[in-house]
């Protein structure tokens, strides 16, 4: 089963306004890192926050993560056209093992 | 720099026909192999991964088996494949489990 659930599955908001997306997770991980995929295309890594990280900025990006809730939200403001994609968590470190487990995505549509 | 090489870009084969996806990487060594595979509109269901040559994890009980004969080649396999193995495959190397995943184009299978 997927680790990492993303929330909403689908988003679509007007060019200029904040967009944001959740992800929830539920065993314990050593990372948390977000992903953009453009249709059709293999996945752009955008940020990692470490489980001891509460809040990373990358750009228009932000990021938290609490670990106690096991979620985390991706926050792009000023939205764009170009930021039109789909967006997935992936939990790095899980279980100790040498795996990234992605979530089922969230699907962000910028509408000009 | 680093780069990672996945082909083809698309494939259609025949039902109960052979597979061999190949994924190569450059500019790094011992690096972190996975296999994904990506419905349409869905998450990345993690396949196979891989820490070091001949050292394969395989996440999901299925009709595919992956081999790593050489530090930065990844291969995907069937003997015979069936109608549910279509999909986005995707190649994705790390430099460990604490790091970013680079992700090659994909190949996008279709089984008919």
């Amino acid at each position: 089963s997927q680790q990492g659930e993303e929330d909403p599955q689908a988003l679509s908001i007007q060019e200029g306004e904040n967009a944001t997306m959740n992800c929830s997770y539920k065993t314990s991980i050593n990372n948390l890192q977000w992903y953009r995929q453009n249709s059709g295309r293999g996945l752009v890594h955008l940020i990692l926050i470490r489980s001891n990280e509460r809040e990373k900025h990358s750009g228009r990006l932000r990021v938290t993560l609490d670990t106690s809730k096991k979620s985390s939200s991706l926050l792009i403001t000023a939205s764009r056209a170009a930021d039109t994609a789909s967006y997935f968590c992936a939990g790095g470190g899980f279980q100790g093992a040498q795996k990234l487990v992605f979530g089922q995505g969230t699907r962000l549509t910028i509408n000009p | 720099s680093q780069t990672i090489h996945q082909w083809p870009a698309t494939l259609v084969q025949p039902v109960g026909s052979p597979l061999s996806l190949e994924c190569t990487v450059e500019g790094t060594s011992n690096p972190n192999l996975y296999w994904y595979r990506q419905a349409a509109g869905r998450g990345l269901q993690l396949l196979f991964y891989s820490v070091g040559i001949g050292q394969i994890s395989s996440e999901v009980p299925q009709n595919l088996s992956a081999s790593r004969p050489q530090d930065r080649q990844f291969i995907l396999s069937s003997k015979k494949l069936l109608l549910s193995d279509s999909g986005f495959y995707l190649c994705a190397w790390s430099v460990q489990m604490n790091t970013e995943a680079f992700f090659g184009q994909g190949t996008r299978l279709t089984v008919v």
